[in-house]
């Protein structure tokens, strides 16, 4: 079954605690993205790769870092988790970027972080 | 993963009734609009899409109006039923590898 995979589904952390989520899809997709939803704030863009060892900053990078060393895996690291990145997070990818050729986006289920 | 609803414009209809989104976009620039549908628990899932030279496309019960003078994207369900429950973003592509999306709406079908 086609589809992103992302894990955990929830984890609850310390301030400080590097952590990571990794994120992983099926379908030989290029283009893979990290979103944080936040209440009334929709999707936020935190990192995007257009393809291997290609990665960019969307519009809210500070704190996080990606690497996209195999075209099927997108790892969020948060190497010092602070309370305002307590949101939930998701990982999404298409075979080319967002609206060339109507590419579509597939978005895994989601990871809910608690940094206390 | 909850989507809290405090924040977000609440849509209620009957089932059975048409509803109506909408959402205005920022950048005239933008040139794709997709609408996404949000259900509890689970990851946006893509509706329906449309280019910058359409006003309207049509899939099935659902069509989404295009409005570029006034940067206003809208999209129609027809014939709502329980399974439409969710939030719907709208996503605008204005910065070539990027989608920006909207705050979101929550659409309630009373039975």
């Amino acid at each position: 079954e086609a589809q992103v995979t992302q894990n955990p589904r929830y984890l609850i952390t310390v301030t400080g605690k590097k952590l990571t989520v990794t994120c992983s899809q099926n379908m030989n997709h290029e283009y893979m993205s990290w979103y944080r939803q936040d209440p009334g704030l929709g999707l936020r863009q935190i990192y995007y790769s257009m393809n291997v060892e290609v990665t960019d900053k969307g519009d809210v990078p500070e704190g996080y870092k990606v690497s996209r060393k195999e075209k099927r895996n997108f790892p969020l690291i948060l190497e010092s988790p602070s309370p305002n990145q307590t949101s939930l997070y998701f990982c999404a990818s298409s075979l080319g970027t967002p609206g060339e050729h109507n590419e579509k986006l597939f978005f895994g289920s989601g990871t809910q972080l608690s940094v206390l | 993963g909850e989507n809290v609803g405090l924040h977000l414009p609440t849509l209620s209809v009957q089932e059975g009734d048409n509803s109506i989104i909408n959402c205005a976009y920022s950048n005239s620039a933008s040139d794709y609009f997709i609408w996404y549908k949000q259900e509890s628990g689970k990851g946006p899932q893509f509706i329906i899409d449309i280019r910058s030279n359409m006003d309207k496309r049509q899939g099935q019960r659902v069509t989404v109006l295009l409005n570029k003078t006034v940067k206003h994207l809208s999209l129609q369900i027809a014939a709502t039923q329980p399974g439409d429950s969710a939030v719907y973003f709208c996503a605008e592509n204005n910065a070539g590898n990027m989608l920006t999306f909207g705050g979101g709406t929550r659409l309630m079908v009373k039975p």
